[in-house]
């Protein structure tokens, strides 16, 4: 079954501790994104890769750290530099390159970041 | 810049309808439609291209009106599995979202 699987499902975070968010595709898609949803505010976007080793920062990139280092991975690491991580992580993946917004995103289930 | 959405959200008995909003200060290429239960993944319901066709996923269709830089998503006799988030997305090759329209559907 194609998809996008995120892991793991709930994660907690202890003050001043980095942690890292996994996300693999096997649709073979050339883009992978990260986004971050707090309640009310929608999907905010963190960061992008339309290819592997090239990524770029979206809008609220403070405080994260990303590599694409292999086409279906994109692990998101939440950094001590974030102060309130707290929130619901998803990641998708899509086409790239067809103009005129036609690459459709699919969605990770989520992980679910709290701090304890 | 992130699209608007109106309205945050509705309640709606089964078998009624409701008119989604996402409206965008920028030229639009195109808009996305999602769905999100609560703790899922949102899920892709339609995409809408320049030319303001409208577009259909069961009794859940859509428009878009590229003048007014806006689209609509129309739920038809409205169904319990309806209710969920809606997202719209916009942008060229990534997207921005909306803050969703909550809807919730009761018997």
């Amino acid at each position: 079954d194609g998809g996008i699987t995120q892991s793991p499902k709930y994660l907690f975070r202890k003050e001043g501790q980095n942690v890292t968010l996994s996300c693999e595709q096997n649709l073979n898609h050339d883009a992978m994104y990260w986004y971050r949803q707090d309640p009310g505010q929608g999907l905010r976007l963190i960061y992008y890769s339309q290819i592997v080793n090239d990524f770029q920062k979206g809008d609220i990139a403070e405080g994260y750290s990303v590599s694409r280092e292999k086409k279906e991975s994109f692990p998101l690491t939440v950094t001590s530099a974030q102060k309130n991580p707290t929130a619901f992580y998803l990641c998708a993946s899509s086409t790239w390159g067809l103009a005129g917004g036609k690459n459709i995103q699919y969605f990770g289930a989520g992980t679910r970041l709290s701090v304890l | 810049q992130q699209p608007v959405q109106s309205p945050q959200a509705v309640i709606l008995r089964e078998g009624e309808d409701a008119v989604i909003n996402c409206s965008s200060s920028k030229a639009l290429y195109s808009v996305h439609w999602y769905r999100q239960k609560h703790g899922e993944a949102p899920v892709f319901l339609m995409i809408l291209l320049k030319g303001g066709e409208q577009k259909g996923h069961d009794k859940i269709s859509a428009s878009f009106n590229e003048k007014k830089q806006q689209s609509s998503l129309y739920l038809t006799a409205s169904q319990l599995s309806y209710s969920g988030t809606y997202f719209c997305g916009t942008g060229d090759y990534k997207l921005s979202f909306g803050a969703g329209t909550t809807v919730t559907v009761r018997a």
